[in-house]
């Protein structure tokens, strides 16, 4: 199985500083179909499911705000928001979906400082 | 509007069985692959297992943890997937997600229930 580990569990920003969450993948999760790397990321807010934000390690849900980013290659990932706004807390998740079993990050929670 | 709704839920003693439901609406449920996802209780996400749409064959796999306990079934006509859960023990209590994945056999997750809560007690 692939380990998926986040880092930090928790971090607080202060308004509009920059927030980072990183995310380790035990191998390479590169997809045969198109040579992207198969990582997604799922915000959740307290009380609701968690909702995509990004895929493909970069590209960005329609309707997500500019203000977060996805990079990263090879086993290293990083979740960026740029300008923490109010409205980001939560708990952010890590997730391959390269093979099966897909799995999950650990999460990391975001609050404000 | 996509939407998916679970239900199902509820306290079960250990070793029983209980199956969900999760109605589908706002797109053509049988063009996609359906998964089950859970959350323990203060937990992280957990997958449970997919069933592929019907060009795929409509199959199903499993995490190891529910395999041989647990089955995915569908019934495209009616818009349902369903999650057949027997023998339950204590560490399958949580919120139960369905979901559907976003691309064909490309295994994310863009739209998700709001959860159904099973807890397995006696």
């Amino acid at each position: 199985d692939i380990v998926m580990t986040q880092s930090p569990d928790s971090l607080a920003v202060s308004l509009g500083e920059r927030a980072t969450v990183n995310c380790r993948s035990s191998q390479t999760i590169v997809h045969r179909s198109n040579n992207e790397n198969s990582l997604a990321w799922y915000q959740q807010k307290p009380g609701q499911p968690p909702k995509l934000i990004i895929y493909w390690a970069s590209t960005r849900v329609s309707g997500v705000p500019d203000r977060f980013n996805g990079s990263g290659s090879g086993t290293e990932f990083t979740l960026t928001i740029s300008s923490l706004q109010a409205e980001d807390v939560g708990l952010y998740y890590c997730q391959q979906y390269y093979n099966d079993p897909l799995t999950f990050g650990e999460g990391t929670k975001v609050e404000i400082k | 509007e996509v939407q998916l709704v679970e239900s199902g839920g509820g306290l079960v003693q250990p070793g029983r069985s209980l199956r969900l439901s999760c109605v589908a609406s706002g797109f053509t449920s049988a063009d996609y692959a359906m998964a089950w996802l859970r959350q323990a209780p203060g937990k992280g996400l957990e997958w449970v297992g997919y069933i592929r749409d019907r060009s795929f064959g409509g199959t199903s796999e499993y995490a190891a943890s529910v395999k041989g306990r647990f089955s995915i079934s569908r019934d495209d006509s009616k818009g349902i997937a369903y999650l057949q859960m027997n023998s339950l023990q204590t560490e399958d209590t949580g919120v139960y997600y369905c979901t559907r994945e976003a691309l064909t056999d490309i295994r994310f997750f863009d739209y998700w229930g709001q959860g159904t809560p099973v807890t397995v007690s006696s």
